[in-house]
């Protein structure tokens, strides 16, 4: 099985930087995803880490450390949009297949 | 290139009633998953198909919930005797492959059922 950790909510102010953290336990870990998911809407895609380190994509980064179970995303220079939830998925092969589980999603509100 | 297609996008069922929830993957996608998304909650997993086969239902109640991806057509979540706990966002998602890479899932808009 998995178990997949978030902070439920946080706030930080427009212009800033945010870390959102998440931590998992997998015993078939194949990769990690963030989605962005805004309220009554689709979760959409934002980053994906398979080796430890930072993978930098514009104001979003992500990083990856497998030996720690652990996960950031970053998001720099705060926009009042980037006001979300932020799911962290790890995708799991233990089973033979392929399973990709989500965290409950860390809801991110941004103040002016 | 049409993405993940859901419909209804909104469903009202009483209760006892039957809910049909249908997923259309992107072109080229075998892989489909559905997801529950109680309000303010996250995505929680029921289950994992490929075409003509289920995968992983371990996320499934035992009771009342059913899914199929059959070789022609869309991946459709049957759900009878509908109760007022049902209510909730459906969401589906496809991916090609399900090896390796970054082949991250595609999700629809959901379909948001109401259970009155």
């Amino acid at each position: 099985g998995q178990n997949i950790d978030q902070p439920t909510e946080m706030t930080a102010t427009e212009g800033a930087i945010v870390q959102i953290n998440c931590t998992y336990q997998t015993s078939g870990f194949n990769g990690l995803f963030w989605y962005q998911q805004h309220a009554g809407e689709a979760p959409t895609f934002l980053s994906y880490n398979v080796l430890d380190g930072l993978e930098e994509k514009g104001r979003f980064s992500s990083f990856l450390s497998r030996s720690k179970g652990y996960s950031y995303l970053l998001l720099k220079e705060l926009q009042m949009k980037d006001s979300a939830s932020y799911l962290c998925a790890v995708r799991d092969q233990s089973g033979g297949y392929q399973k990709v589980t989500f965290g409950i999603g860390t809801k991110l509100q941004v103040i002016p | 290139n049409a993405g993940v297609m859901q419909n209804p996008r909104h469903l009202v069922r009483r209760r006892g009633q039957e809910a049909r929830l249908r997923c259309s993957p992107m072109k080229g996608h075998s892989h489909v998953y559905w997801y529950r998304q109680l309000p303010e909650e996250g995505l929680k997993f029921m289950v994992y198909l490929q075409k003509e086969n289920i995968i992983d239902e371990s996320g499934m109640p035992k009771e009342r919930f059913s899914a199929e991806f059959p070789k022609e057509g869309p991946s459709i979540l049957r759900i009878q005797q509908v109760v007022r706990g049902d209510s909730a966002a459906y969401f589906c998602a496809s991916s090609p492959i399900a090896s390796t890479g970054d082949t991250e899932a595609f999700f629809g808009q959901g379909t948001r059922l109401t259970v009155v």
